[in-house]
C-alpha cells in the first residue's frame, strides 16, 4: 500500500541551527502538502507544492518538491524556540480525495 | 470565518460504551474528513464525507462510522469502545477534499478509554 515516511523521526538542534526534515512517498504524489503541529495542538497546514522540482519559501522555511514528485524537504534556516513542533507532510492517496500523512518529525529546539 | 470547530473537547469512556463526536467544518465547506492521531500510529485516515455521502473510507473496523447532515456538520461514531481506541480525533473541513484544496483541522476531542 502506499506510504510515505519522514526521517529523522526525532531532530534536537540548538537554537540558530539549521534543521531539515525529509519526506519519501512510495507512490507519485500529484501535490504534498505540509503541516506543522504544535505540542498539545491540532496540526496546521504550512504550504502545499504541485510542480516537479517546485521550491517555496515563507521566511525562514524552505520546501522543495522533488523531480519525480515522490519526495519533499522542509529546511528551516536559523531555527526559534516558536519552530518547536512535529511536522507532516501529507500528500493524496491515489485515486482518493483525502491525505495520506507522513511520519513526522519531531522537532525540538534549545535555547 | 469561524474556523473547525468540535465538541466535546476530551471525554473519558469505559470499554464497551459508544462515543459521538461532532465537527462543524468552515461555512461554505462541503468536505469533511476524520483523522485518528495516537503516538504509535500517528495520523491515519478514517472517512471523507462530501455532500452527506462518503466518499471515502480508511482501514478502520465497523465500530468506526460517520455521517454528515445537509448543513456539512458532521459526526463520528464509536461503538463497543476498546482501549486503543484511546486517541485524539481530527476533523479537517476543505471545500471540495484534499486532493489539491487547503484542509483545515479542528483542534479535535481527545478520547480516553478505561
Amino acid at each position: 500500500g502506499q506510504q510515505v515516511m519522514q526521517i529523522p523521526q526525532y531532530q534536537h538542534v540548538q537554537e540558530g541551527e539549521d534543521f531539515t526534515t525529509y519526506c519519501n512517498s512510495s507512490t507519485t504524489l500529484s501535490n504534498i502538502q505540509w503541516y506543522k503541529q504544535r505540542p498539545g495542538g491540532h496540526p496546521v497546514f504550512l504550504i502545499q507544492l504541485v510542480k516537479s522540482g517546485e521550491v517555496k519559501k515563507q521566511k525562514r522555511l524552505t520546501f522543495q518538491f522533488g523531480e519525480a514528485k515522490k519526495n519533499s524537504s522542509l529546511h528551516i534556516t536559523a531555527t526559534q524556540t516558536t519552530d518547536v513542533g512535529t511536522y507532516f507532510c501529507a500528500g493524496p492517496l491515489t485515486g482518493a480525495n483525502n491525505l495520506f500523512f507522513g511520519t513526522g518529525t519531531r522537532l525540538t529546539v534549545i535555547p | 470565518k469561524a474556523g473547525v470547530t468540535q465538541t466535546p473537547r476530551y471525554l473519558i469512556k469505559t470499554r464497551g460504551q459508544q462515543v459521538t463526536l461532532s465537527c462543524s467544518p468552515i461555512s461554505g465547506h462541503r468536505s469533511v474528513s476524520w483523522y485518528q492521531q495516537t503516538p504509535g500510529q500517528g495520523l491515519q485516515f478514517l472517512f471523507e464525507y462530501f455532500s452527506e455521502t462518503q466518499r471515502n473510507k480508511g482501514n478502520f473496523p465497523g465500530r468506526f462510522s460517520g455521517r454528515q447532515f445537509s448543513n456539512s456538520r458532521s459526526e463520528m461514531n464509536v461503538s463497543t469502545l476498546e482501549l486503543g481506541d484511546s486517541a485524539l480525533y481530527l476533523c479537517a473541513s476543505s471545500e471540495g477534499g484534499a486532493s489539491g484544496n487547503t484542509i483545515y483541522f479542528g483542534e479535535g476531542s481527545w478520547l480516553t478509554v478505561v
